[in-house]
């Protein structure tokens, strides 16, 4: 059964401490792996795709990276406003997204 | 530019009533429709999607049913709600045919009391 694990649950850093959120994933035949950012009570707001290893993106404070089992939202010097869910979904065959449950990431001042 | 519309966003039900939910995408023709739900503690759990007018899948057979009455609208519907209908519910949309990223709405959160 294909699986996408997010670690850490929770995570909570203070403003410009860098780190990074892991997504491993246990599929065959991956066609795209997508992240996501979700604030309380709204729908997920897409980040990245990224469709083979070695492939990265940027935008702003994030860089998404992949690799064939795993990928990583590495954010740099964090501010408050970064502060959401992270979530991560791979699609394997068909039409739809599975997706993981989620880091939820608290920057404090 | 495309945009999804989802309402209402937040309901309160009374277990045993009807429930409809309704989804509409502008600025694209023939999307890939999907509902989620998710609940507190998991992840987003597909229940249904749709590749074109009348055509529904059902991924997690339960009290919900779907309906796709036009290309750009998505209907999930309940006859009787259950105490466990309650959640969060996601309608999203991304091109059909294609590995490429979803859109949501933004959600209504559902209530059964």
């Amino acid at each position: 059964e294909d699986q996408v694990t997010q670690s850490p649950e929770a995570l909570r850093l203070q403003e410009g401490e860098s780190s990074s959120l892991n997504c491993s994933y246990t599929v065959s035949g991956l066609r795209g792996l997508f992240w996501y950012r979700q604030d309380p009570g709204k729908g997920p707001e897409f980040l990245f795709t990224l469709y083979s290893a070695g492939e990265e993106k940027e935008k702003e404070r994030l860089k998404a990276t992949l690799t064939k089992k795993e990928s990583f939202l590495h954010i740099t010097a964090p501010k408050p406003e970064d502060s959401a869910t992270y979530l991560c979904a791979v699609q394997v065959s068909g039409y739809a997204l599975n997706f993981g449950k989620g880091t939820s990431l608290l920057v404090t001042p | 530019s495309q945009t999804i519309h989802q309402w209402p966003a937040t309901l309160v039900q009374p277990v045993g009533s009807p429930l409809s939910l309704e989804c509409t995408v502008e600025g694209t023709s023939n999307p890939n429709l999907y509902w989620y739900r998710q609940a507190a503690g998991r992840g987003l759990q597909l229940l249904f999607y749709s590749v074109g007018i009348g055509q529904i899948s059902s991924e997690v057979p339960q009290n919900l049913s779907a309906s796709r009455p036009q290309d750009r609208q998505f209907i999930l519907s309940s006859k009787k709600l259950l105490l466990s209908d309650s959640g969060f519910y996601l309608c999203a949309w991304k091109t059909g045919g294609l590995n490429t990223e979803a859109f949501f709405g933004q959600g209504t959160r559902l209530t059964v009391v």
